[in-house]
């Protein structure tokens, strides 16, 4: 069963662009949604995250967006450049259980 | 501060064989995850121990795999009789996590990517 349901599996935006990932899960004991980014040859590091009793994050050009009705929530990169090129992990946890669920993820590609 | 160190970084073992892979969490956490990466899989969890005890290993297969957090030393992630489809990247993180907190920030190692010939 997959609990954390992450999309497109690949991206390939314009450097400038608006790059979105979507994820959505179906656990509503979730109330910790993190992103992680992950470079080639390395472990993923924790990008930015959430908690569900708010709707919107930032922090520079990331955003997470978060509809707690829908269960979904997304990554917004502004601006993205080539060395946002990576792939992209949505996550979700919860008080009960402290194992983090991870997405399949999302390999973005940055064109100059 | 080193981070989360993983060791080997690269494993080549003969159907069969044991493998072991090893991580030194960051210092001051005391949880350690372990992941398993294939490609277009994802991260998927494996166990979640804290030094001594097991917490979860809803993930882990039920032959062949097994780890430990001991007192002392580094967690350790065994597999035995290794079979081609082990071959993946496994990946280590650790955590200064308040149990139920749920909001562990993990910081991964490089992980150790393990070829099955």
């Amino acid at each position: 069963q997959q609990q954390v349901k992450q999309s497109p599996q690949s991206l390939i935006v314009q450097k400038g662009g608006i790059s979105i990932i979507n994820c959505a899960y179906e656990n509503t004991a979730f109330d910790y949604f993190p992103w992680y980014q992950q470079f080639p040859g390395k472990g993923p590091a924790l990008l930015i995250a959430i908690r569900p009793d708010v709707s919107e994050k930032k922090e520079g050009r990331f955003t997470i967006s978060f509809n707690k009705s829908a269960k979904q929530f997304s990554l917004h990169i502004m601006d993205s450049q080539p060395g946002d090129s990576a792939t992209y992990f949505c996550a979700a946890s919860g008080r009960r259980d402290d194992k983090i669920i991870f997405g399949k993820g999302t390999r973005l590609h940055i064109l100059p | 501060n080193a981070g989360v160190m993983q060791n080997p970084r690269h494993l080549v073992r003969r159907r069969g064989q044991e493998a072991r892979l090893r991580c030194s969490p960051m210092k001051g956490h005391s949880h350690v995850y372990w992941y398993r990466q294939l490609p277009e899989e994802g991260l998927k969890f494996m166990v979640y121990l804290q030094k001594e005890n097991i917490i979860d290993e809803s993930g882990m297969p039920k032959e062949r795999f097994s780890a430990e957090f001991p007192k002392e030393g580094p967690s350790i992630l065994r597999i035995q009789q290794v079979v081609r489809g082990d071959s993946a990247a496994y990946f280590c993180a650790s955590s200064p996590v308040l149990q139920g907190s749920g909001a562990n920030v993990l910081t991964f190692g490089a992980g150790s990517r393990l070829t099955v010939l």
